[in-house]
């Protein structure tokens, strides 16, 4: 059971450049979430989806977009990388909301460098 | 908006207690939570306690939770070097995810 699975887990791209990271579990969890993780300012909401075909924004949306095509899938896309967007990138899952005990699964992570 | 503060950082001995501490601003949150990262890993839960409740134990891990307050600390028996990690105090929003404080980097020194 491979749980929650992100790829790329380290990507460098150049200021400009597009890229799509993508989350995938396996637990047929409802709820997916795409969070990022910087030095001193602990994990902040980017996107979420509380089911196949839905997204909403989070904490930090701007410069993001993602699609929940399948219930198993969520993808983050950055359209025009910019040096700020250098972080580590979480994705995680749970089958209820946080209102209902409900338990996030992280992936490993994502470390992107935008130079 | 929600928000949630935790130290960034605590050293303790091994075979210390710790004490995490954590303030809140949701009163509705119905849990609370404490998430643990290792180095190189994702966040995983570590425990958690329902709004109603003032304490919680799970073999060395206590929670105790001050609503007037809204104050919530996690502490560590014994503290291992295996307990070398991030920890993260989380409520729950209205909107039903959750809110993340910082993270407390605990070092256990041998």
């Amino acid at each position: 059971n491979a749980g929650v699975t992100q790829t790329p887990k380290f990507r460098v791209l150049k200021t400009g450049q597009s890229m799509t990271l993508l989350c995938a579990q396996d637990m047929n969890h409802e709820y997916m979430y795409w969070y990022r993780q910087d030095p001193g300012m602990g994990l902040r909401l980017i996107h979420y989806s509380v089911g196949e075909g839905t997204t909403a924004k989070g904490e930090v949306p701007d410069g993001y977009n993602v699609s929940r095509l399948k219930k198993q899938n969520f993808l983050l896309g950055l359209e025009s990388a910019a040096p700020s967007q250098t972080s580590v990138y979480f994705c995680a899952s749970s089958q209820t909301s946080g209102a209902d005990t409900g338990e996030l699964f992280f992936g490993e992570g994502s470390r992107l460098t935008v130079l | 908006g929600e928000d949630v503060e935790q130290s960034l950082f605590l050293s303790v001995r091994e075979g210390d207690s710790s004490v995490i501490n954590c303030t809140y601003t949701d009163s509705s949150s119905t849990y609370l939570y404490w998430y643990k990262q290792e180095p190189g890993a994702g966040l995983q839960l570590l425990t958690y306690i329902f709004s109603n409740m003032d304490m919680k134990q799970d073999q060395r891990l206590t929670v105790l939770l001050n609503k007037k307050d809204k104050h919530l600390s996690l502490r560590i028996a014994d503290t291992q070097t295996g307990d070398s990690a991030i920890y993260f105090c989380a409520e729950t929003s209205p909107r039903g995810n959750l809110i993340f404080g910082k993270g407390t980097k605990l070092s256990v020194k041998p």
